[in-house]
């Protein structure tokens, strides 16, 4: 079945930096793309960034344009997203997504705060 | 204006149907759009129901049981997610979503909170 597990959440100060990590099974990683999304506490859902299959083709959200990298390891089946100079406003539970987000993993919390 | 605007609530009984709406803002063409919806119930991530673009371009997720249904409103410039016979288990957030391929990202709508009475 298809699994996808984040890591690499945590507490962080504002200007700090942060990666995360999905770790996906149960299907063949290299033939979709996939995205990160996040949920702020108590909000909407918000599209973070996109990676192709292959990872040729990458798209942001303005909102973390320049400041968030998301990257992909198709050997290790993982995703990731380097999040540097974090705001309060980054806050959130970050979700990894398969395609157009048949399955998602169940998040981690990210919490920028001094 | 949002991208996509949901009504932020809405209740309806046991057994009844209730129709979210999903309006796309003026100068987007829902027609043109396939429309993703999702379902999100408190401390669990969201989970895919269905795809719809026209009757001849649908999809239903896994597992997803065939009382939730989408379609359009050509008229209304929206994408409607019908769940028919409603459940206490269907009290949840509602996200529909869109590609928006003029800025090359994806969009989520403002979210529908649903109370089954």
């Amino acid at each position: 079945q298809v699994q996808l597990v984040e890591s690499g959440g945590g507490l962080v100060k504002p200007g700090g930096s942060l990666r995360l990590s999905c770790a996906a099974s149960g299907f063949t990683f290299s033939d979709y793309y996939m995205s990160w999304i996040r949920q702020a506490p108590g909000k909407g859902l918000e599209w973070v960034s996109y990676i192709s299959s292959s990872g040729t083709t990458i798209y942001y959200a303005d909102s973390v344009k320049g400041r968030f990298t998301i990257s992909r390891d198709n050997a290790k089946n993982s995703l990731y997203l380097q999040m540097n100079s974090l705001r309060a406003e980054d806050t959130a539970i970050y979700y990894c997504a398969r395609n157009y987000f048949d399955y998602w993993g169940q998040g981690t919390l990210v919490t920028v705060s001094s | 204006q949002a991208v996509l605007t949901q009504p932020s609530s809405l209740s309806a009984s046991p057994g009844a149907s209730a129709s979210l709406t999903c309006t796309l803002r003026s100068g987007i063409n829902v027609g043109t759009y396939r429309i993703y919806w999702y379902q999100q119930k408190p401390g669990s991530p969201p989970q895919y129901l269905l795809t719809y673009k026209s009757d001849s371009d649908k999809k239903q997720g896994s597992g997803v049981p065939s009382r939730f249904s989408g379609s359009k409103d050509a008229s209304a410039n929206a994408g409607i997610l019908l769940i028919s016979g409603l459940q206490s288990e269907d009290e949840a957030d509602y996200y529909c979503m869109i590609w928006l391929s003029s800025a090359s990202s994806y969009v989520f709508g403002t979210g529908t909170k649903v109370t089954v009475l």
